[in-house]
């Protein structure tokens, strides 16, 4: 049973347009969600995360949106540069002694952005 | 300060050998945690490590694979006799030692490959 989907396994979104990336969740008891950005042979990158006390968080271009009845979050890239094409992971976590830091991966979204 | 290490980058190995993978955190962390990610697939939680602690080995395979993070040094996963099912990107990522809310710091990974 795979806790963290990424249903869109790639998008491709014009330079300058507003790249949106989603993620679903099943576990209700996650309390931390990251999204990472990850480019061929490096590794995963932090981008931005949000408490599950906040349904908002902005850094820059990017915005991640969380809505906890649906158990869904969403990374928004406004305006979308071609260097922002990557592969893009959703990841939750639970605040918990014994699960500390244990962070569950979506499968990823492939970003391409056109020039 | 520099980032999280790993070598080797990449590594080959014929079935039944063993491998070794080795994972130093950045300075000042002390958790640590391997992920493995297979071809076309999100990164999967293996294990999380304190210094000389296991907190965490919920995603390992119960047999040929193993961790440790000892008082001095990096920390290793070590997989023994492998199989060419083992060929697959290996992250190690580290987080500080304030909380469960942290963001973990990835290193570029280790590609195994099984002939």
């Amino acid at each position: 049973d795979q806790q963290v989907k990424q249903n869109s396994p790639s998008l491709s979104v014009q330079e300058g347009r507003i790249s949106i990336l989603n993620c679903d969740y099943t576990n209700s008891m996650f309390d931390y969600f990251l999204w990472y950005k990850k480019y061929p042979a490096e590794g995963p990158t932090f981008l931005i995360s949000i408490s599950s006390i906040k349904d908002k968080n902005e850094d820059g271009r990017f915005t991640v949106f969380l809505n906890k009845s649906a158990k869904h979050l969403s990374l928004h890239i406004v305006p979308s540069q071609p260097g922002d094409s990557a592969v893009y992971f959703c990841a939750a976590s639970l605040f918990d002694n014994t699960n500390a830091g244990k962070s569950t991966f979506g499968d990823g979204t492939t970003l391409t952005v056109k020039p | 300060n520099a980032g999280v290490m790993q070598n080797p980058r990449h590594l080959v190995r014929r079935r039944g050998q063993e491998a070794r993978l080795r994972c130093s955190p950045m300075k000042g962390h002390s958790h640590v945690y391997w992920y493995r990610q297979l071809p076309e697939e999100g990164l999967k939680f293996m294990v999380y490590l304190q210094k000389e602690n296991i907190i965490d080995e919920s995603g390992m395979p119960k047999e040929r694979f193993s961790a440790e993070f000892p008082k001095e040094g990096p920390s290793i996963l070590r997989i023994q006799q492998v199989v060419r099912g083992d060929s697959a990107a290996y992250f190690c990522a580290s987080s500080p030692p304030s909380g469960a809310q942290e963001t973990q710091y990835f290193g570029p990974g280790t590609r195994l490959l099984v002939l």
